[in-house]
This record gives C-alpha cells, structure tokens and sequence, in this order.
C-alpha cells in the first residue's frame, strides 16, 4: 500500500545546529515526494518537491532533500536551523496524480 | 485566483447542524483535494476530483459527509448532522494533473458546540 512514514514525532534541536527530519515512502514506482512546513494556525507551505532527475532537490528557505532509492528515504535537511523554523514538517507522497498520502508530521522545536 | 481560497475561514455550529465549507481552487488546476486534520494530528485524506472523472471518495468518515464539484471550479464540502469529532481544520489543496505541485488553502477550523 502507497503509504509515508515520518518515524520522529518530535524533534529538538539548537539554534544554530543541522537538522535532518527522516522520511521513508511506500510506493511501487518512484512516487513524487514533497515536504510541507505548517506553522502555529498557520496553513501548509510547499517547502521542495522531487518528480524525477537530480536527487538532491532545493527547496525555499534553506531547505533540501535527497531522494534515496536504495534506502526509499526522502529526508530534508538544512545546515542551520533559524528559530523561525520551529514548526510541523510534513512529508508527502503520490504516484502520479494520485492522492497525496502525508506521514503525520514532526514537530520541530528550536532551542536558543 | 492566485491561491486557493477557503470560506469560511472560521465555523462554530451547534451539534446536528449541517455546514458547508467552500474551496475556490487556483485557475487552471484541474485537480482538487480535501483534507481533516484534528488537532496535534496530521492530515487525513478526505476525497479527490480530477477533472470530470469520478471523484476517488475513498476517504470520506461516514455518509455524512459529501463534496461536489462542478467542473474544475468551485468545491463544495457537507457535513450533515455535525458532530464533536468533526472539529478540525478542514484543508482543501488543488494541482495540476500531470506535474502535481499541490498549494493548499489556509483552511476551515470546524467547531461543533
């Protein structure tokens, strides 16, 4: 079954410091995979967005992601975390123009 | 429009009631989708319209709850005889079909008194 996996539910990290949030896909084929920041009452923004090509994806704000076939990993990145990027991170899936499955999202505390 | 926009942004009804929530997607996309997510959750799928093709209702709760829309416009979400646990926010997202690049509206918070 097409399904995401997001297995942090929470992560902490200083200001300052690298971040990795992990995400792991389900898909038969090589789905389109995405990565949304929601803040605080706020909706979801589309952070970056891999179709096909190049595996490692920029994304707005600093952000990226590698597509890693062998591990079906799509984790996001960024070198320095800023405490406004203290949010939920959702990772999205879909084959095609299919539905868009979402893991259920890390939240992502920033520590000064 | 530019975005996608959702009406209301806000909605307090009194349990039983039946409410409608409206998602004008961007022009041009002819997909559109409808997403629940209650609080400290994440986002669970509620029903796809791609163009004229039958909608996928696969992740609509229960027969209370409906969605139409008529062509690639306008989406109308129903929930007949709301509940307590319908509260959420209700999020509605629109793409293009071939190269997905899905923008979400800011969303209906639902609350049933």
């Amino acid at each position: 079954a097409q399904s995401v996996t997001q297995p942090d539910i929470h992560i902490t990290v200083s200001e300052g410091a690298s971040l990795e949030l992990r995400c792991n896909y389900s898909y038969g084929a090589t789905p389109y995979l995405f990565w949304y920041v929601q803040s605080p009452g706020q909706g979801l923004q589309l952070l970056l967005k891999y179709f096909s090509g190049d595996t490692l994806v920029q994304g707005i704000k600093g952000f990226e992601a590698e597509f890693k076939r062998s591990q079906s990993s799509f984790n996001l990145r960024k070198p320095s975390v800023h405490w406004s990027d203290a949010a939920e991170y959702f990772c999205a899936g879909s084959e095609g123009a299919n539905n868009l499955f979402f893991g259920t999202g890390t939240r992502l505390t920033v520590i000064p | 429009g530019a975005g996608v926009s959702q009406s209301p942004s806000n909605k307090v009804t009194e349990k039983g009631k039946d409410v409608e929530l409206r998602c004008d997607p961007i022009s041009g996309h002819t997909a559109l989708y409808w997403y629940r997510q209650r609080l400290g959750q994440g986002l669970e799928f509620l029903i796809y319209f791609q163009g004229n093709s039958a909608p996928d209702k696969s992740g609509l709760p229960s027969d209370r709850f409906s969605a139409e829309r008529t062509g690639e416009s306008v989406s109308t979400l129903t929930i007949q005889r709301t509940q307590q646990e319908d509260s959420a926010v209700y999020l509605c997202a629109s793409s293009f079909a071939r190269r997905p690049g899905y923008t979400f509206g800011s969303g209906t918070r639902l609350t049933v008194v």
